[in-house]
């Protein structure tokens, strides 16, 4: 089955204690992208990556790093967490073509609760 | 600064009828819009793309339409059934890597 899996789906952690929420597709994509998630404020992009050891910044970077040293994977690091990146967070993946990234295909979501 | 709207109030409808969502966008020219359907505590599913040089896309009771003149998509769900209750989110993206998503509209439909 084609999916985008994120862990953990739900976490609550302190003020400063790093942490990484994995992200993996099976689907072959070249593009993937992490977004936050907040009442009133719709998806906000905070990286994206356009394939291997390709990333960029998205509208919302600060306090979040990634890495994609493969295809599947795209991993979201909080060094040190703050209680302002409380969020659900989504990562979400396609192919690129035509320029742009098209329709997303999107994981379950990663509540994230930081105290 | 670029700007989606969209209607922050539910929108609330008896079964059977139209259901219409708008999205309006400033300070943007986008090569195309997507509308996502959103369950609660689920990721966001793609439902339709349209492009610029496009004025209607349909699939099955789903109907898109984009003006770039006005700068405005509807979204219409025919025939809707209370499963169709969700919330309902429009994204606009060019040929850069980025896509920018309003913040939904809620569609509740009364049996």
């Amino acid at each position: 089955e084609a999916q985008v899996t994120q862990n953990p789906r739900y976490l609550i952690t302190v003020t400063g204690k790093k942490l990484t929420v994995t992200c993996s597709q099976n689907m072959n994509h070249e593009y993937m992208s992490w977004y936050r998630q907040d009442p009133g404020l719709g998806l906000r992009q905070i990286y994206y990556s356009m394939n291997v050891e390709v990333t960029d910044k998205g509208d919302v970077p600060e306090g979040y790093k990634v890495s994609r040293k493969e295809k599947r994977n795209f991993p979201l690091i909080l060094e040190s967490p703050s209680p302002n990146q409380t969020s659900l967070y989504f990562c979400a993946s396609n192919k690129l073509a035509g320029g742009g990234p098209g329709e997303l295909f999107f994981g379950e979501g990663s509540r994230l609760t930081v105290l | 600064s670029q700007k989606i709207e969209q209607n922050s109030e539910a929108l609330n409808i008896q079964e059977g009828k139209t259901a219409t969502l708008t999205c309006n966008y400033t300070n943007y020219s986008p090569a195309y819009l997507q509308w996502y359907r959103q369950d609660p505590g689920r990721g966001p599913v793609f439902l339709l793309l349209i492009r610029e040089n496009e004025k209607e896309k349909r699939k099955e009771r789903l109907k898109v339409t984009f003006d770039t003149t006005l700068k405005q998509s509807l979204f219409h769900i025919t025939a809707s059934q209370p499963a169709d209750s969700a919330t309902y989110l429009c994204a606009l993206g060019d040929s850069s890597y980025k896509l920018i998503f309003g913040s939904g509209t809620r569609l509740l439909v009364r049996p």
